[in-house]
This record gives structure tokens, sequence and C-alpha cells, in this order.
């Protein structure tokens, strides 16, 4: 099934450091999407980066994807501790649903 | 900025019962999703709707379930005899389409807690 799969499952870093984890999907997609969800919350869309993209920065954020691979990768940038949540890829390979990973739940420590 | 409403935020109810979980998307957006999240799992995806009907639907979304959009701005999800298993969070999200650089994005609600006892 069409599915974006993160690793770590975990991350722990010291403010400040970066934080990188990576999703891999198994089959062609339209674009990738990453969100990130505070404990028990709604999701927040993050960045979306389309299929013939292979970098969108956003602020912290930096995606990469590499379709020979079907991988992606979500780089943040001297993390605060309001980044302490959990990061979901979810892969748009029509226009009918996105299909999640079990996310990377990361947490800043102070 | 315009965003998708989701109400209740919470609710319990009894098994066997009916449940409406209700949703607001963004006034100018043509797809309409619902989605669910079982406590520590991923996020699963239930039914999408588009142009008044269903576009596609999970092996999850079975007769138990309907979606409705009865006025123009409400989005509903029914569960006609809630299950112990049916307890999750609940989402509803929608995405425009308008040819805007966020046309492809889909914005999610904050979410609907339900909890079947």
């Amino acid at each position: 099934s069409q599915q974006g799969e993160e690793d770590p499952q975990a991350l722990s870093i010291q403010e400040g450091e970066n934080a990188t984890m990576n999703c891999s999907y198994k089959t062609s997609i339209n674009n990738l999407q990453w969100y990130r969800q505070n404990s028990g919350r709604g999701l927040v869309h993050l960045i979306l980066i389309r299929s013939n993209e292979r970098e969108k920065h956003s602020g912290r954020l930096r995606v990469t994807l590499d379709t020979s691979k079907k991988s992606s990768s979500l780089l943040i940038t001297a993390s605060r501790a309001a980044d302490t949540a959990s990061y979901f890829c979810a892969t748009d390979s029509n226009d009918y649903k996105l299909s999640f990973g079990a996310g990377t739940t990361v947490t800043v420590r102070a | 900025e315009p965003e998708v409403t989701q109400t209740p935020s919470h609710q319990v109810t009894q098994m066997g019962q009916e449940v409406i979980l209700r949703c607001v998307p963004i006034s100018n957006h043509l797809y309409f999703y619902w989605y669910r999240q079982i406590l520590g799992q991923k996020v699963e995806f239930l039914v999408s709707f588009y142009n008044n009907e269903i576009s596609e639907k999970s092996e999850i979304f079975d007769d138990q379930f309907s979606v409705e959009r009865p006025d123009g701005s409400n989005f509903t999800l029914k569960i006609r005899s809630t299950k112990l298993e049916d307890s999750a969070m609940y989402f509803c999200a929608s995405k425009s389409l308008d040819g805007s650089s966020t046309q492809e994005t889909q914005y999610f609600g904050p979410g609907t807690r339900l909890l079947v006892l």
C-alpha cells in the first residue's frame, strides 16, 4: 500500500541543534507533505514538496525529495523547545487521500 | 487566516449509539476528507468527498459510516452504531484546487476525540 514511513521513530536533541528525520514511500507520488502534531492535538501543515522539486525551504525547515529513492528528509535547524512534537510525512498519489507514516517524535531539551 | 473547525472537541458515547461529528471546511475549498488516529497510531484515511459525492473510501469506512454536506458549509461524519474500536481522534480536512500555490495542501481541523464506552 502507499505509505510514508519515517525514521527514526524518536529523536532527542539539545536546543540549538539540528534535527533530521527521513521518510520513505513505496509508489509514485504527486507531492509529499510534512505535518507537525503536538501531543494529542491537531495536525499543522508545515511544507509541501511536489514530485518535480528536489528541495524546499520554509523558515528553519528544509525538505528534500529524491523520487528515484522514494525518500524525503525534513531538517529543522536551530531547534527550540517549541519544536517538541511528532512529525509526519504524508504522500499524495492522487487527489483523494494522504497516506501518513507512523511519525518521528522529536524532543528538544532545554 | 481561514481554518477548518470541528465540533465537538470531545465526545463520549456508549457502544451502539450513533454519533455525528461536525466540520466546517475552509469556505472556498472543494475537497473534503475525514481521517482518524487511534491513540499512539498513525493517521488513517477514511473518506474523501468532492462534488457532493464520495470520491474514495478506505476499508475502515464500512456501512456504519456515512458522510454528508447538508448545507454547503458543514461536512459531517456519522457513525451509526459505535464500537469500542471506534475510539479515536477524528480529523476533518479540506483542500481547494483553485490554482493557487497552496491548492494541493490539505488543511486539517483540530480534531474530535471520540471515546466509546
